[in-house]
């Protein structure tokens, strides 16, 4: 079965900063990995999505990687704002239809 | 419509009753999906639906849970004889297509209906 880790379960950081969070899964046959954050009382947004075959995605000051050999993905948010304060999900797509959610991580950008 | 939009956005039952929580997938995806999000259990797959059809059901935890797709587009999932521990955020999600090349498309999902069982 396929196990997704996300560390650390919680960040605190002044604003400016640039963070990485990181997701780990254990089986690397995937068909691809997906980001999300979430907002409290809120559904999941889609932030970045890589396929099996890419290496990373980078949409504004968000750029996630993916090393499927080694079962690693992290996010990278440049300079943050207290407006990425949210909790970010990591999923993978194995065989099937589903995706295999991390807990997340609960990021809190301070002024 | 512009978004995954779900109903009611909360729901508080007693222990015993049927509950049903609608889905209406954004305007031609043909996949959607159930999930549930249970505190400190993240968020778990319950059923997926490729057109009005689910190849998928693994996810339901019991036979109280069902769920049907019509029209290839809203779906209902059902609780019958609803227990404490079905207290979570039900979540949907919906993509343009779910096999083969395709099921690379990311999942979009809506804000969920939060559901207390007492």
């Amino acid at each position: 079965k396929q196990e997704v880790t996300q560390i650390p379960a919680a960040l605190s950081v002044p604003e400016g900063e640039n963070l990485v969070l990181n997701c780990s899964f254990t089986d690397s046959a995937i068909y691809n990995l997906q980001w999300f954050r979430q907002d409290p009382g809120k559904g999941l947004t889609s932030l970045l999505l890589i396929q099996s075959s890419q290496r990373e995605q980078t949409s504004g000051r968000l750029n996630a990687s993916l090393d499927k050999s080694s079962g690693r993905s992290t996010l990278y948010i440049a300079a943050s704002q207290p407006g990425d304060s949210a909790t970010y999900l990591c999923a993978v797509r194995v065989t099937g239809y589903a995706l295999n959610f991390g807990k997340g991580t609960s990021l809190l950008v301070t002024p | 419509g512009a978004g995954v939009s779900q109903s009611p956005s909360n729901k508080v039952t007693e222990k015993g009753k049927d509950v049903e929580l609608r889905c209406d997938p954004i305007s031609g995806h043909t996949a959607l999906y159930w999930y549930r999000q249970s505190l400190g259990q993240g968020l778990e797959f319950l059923i997926y639906f490729q057109g009005n059809s689910a190849p998928d059901k693994s996810g339901l935890p019991s036979d109280r849970f069902s769920a049907e797709r019509t029209g290839g587009s809203v779906s209902t999932l059902t609780i019958q004889r609803t227990q404490q521990e079905d207290s979570a955020v039900y979540l949907c999600a919906s993509s343009l297509m779910g096999q083969g090349l395709l099921r690379g498309q990311p999942q979009h999902f809506g804000d969920g209906t939060r559901l207390s069982i007492l």
